[in-house]
């Protein structure tokens, strides 16, 4: 049973187009929210989070929006380039929890 | 100066041979997970260490025995190597035990089972 769920395997953005990565979740202990971001042949790197006291968490051209009552959230990258290119990941954790719950991930082309 | 190394980053063999995967971090960081992707891409924790002490250990089959000499250190011993252990097997570190803190992931171990 997946609790945390990215619907899009793939999404394919025009350069300097914003995009945006959803993930679901079904958890409602999930508390705290992290994006990675993977290119091929490395391992996932830390992007930004979010806390569920927020709704919002900007950091730079990535903005994270959470929703609680839809246990929704999504990443908005703006604008996007080819750099951006990779898989992300939407991964979370509830409370004291020590485990992260990871989404399959969305796989994000940025053409130029 | 990588951060979270991982050894081999490639790993061919036959099954039922028994292979080691070693891992180092110069963060500083406290703890230390693996992490298993397999052909789906599902990225699943398989151990945690703290300051060398075992907390978190999933359903993993007892063939994968973890070893943490020091908190800079872990490394995944697998037993009589099977088909279904194909697959990338992340190293991370971070900062404190709990989820909410960024773990740094090592480059993977590709393990391919003949």
């Amino acid at each position: 049973d997946q609790q945390v769920k990215q619907n899009s395997p793939s999404l394919s953005v025009q350069e300097g187009r914003i995009s945006i990565l959803n993930c679901d979740y079904t958890n409602s202990m999930f508390d705290y929210f992290l994006w990675y971001k993977k290119y091929p042949a490395e391992g996932p790197t830390f992007l930004i989070s979010i806390s569920s006291i927020k709704d919002k968490n900007e950091d730079g051209r990535f903005t994270v929006f959470l929703n609680k009552s839809a246990k929704h959230l999504s990443l908005h990258i703006v604008p996007s380039q080819p750099g951006d290119s990779a898989v992300y990941f939407c991964a979370a954790t509830a409370g004291n929890n020590r485990k992260l719950i990871w989404g399959l991930g969305t796989s994000l082309a940025v053409n130029p | 100066d990588t951060a979270v190394s991982q050894t081999p980053k490639y790993l061919v063999t036959q099954m039922g041979n028994d292979k080691s995967i070693k891992c180092e971090q110069n963060l500083g960081h406290d703890t230390m997970y693996w992490y298993k992707q397999d052909s789906k891409k599902f990225l699943k924790i398989m151990f945690s260490y703290n300051n060398k002490e075992l907390i978190i250990n999933e359903t993993v089959p007892n063939r994968f025995s973890p070893k943490s000499p020091d908190k800079a250190h872990l490394n995944l011993h697998i037993n009589s190597l099977e088909l279904g252990d194909s697959a990338v097997y992340f190293c991370a570190s971070s900062l404190g035990v709990y989820g909410n803190q960024p773990q740094h992931f090592g480059d993977g171990t590709r393990l391919s089972i003949l």
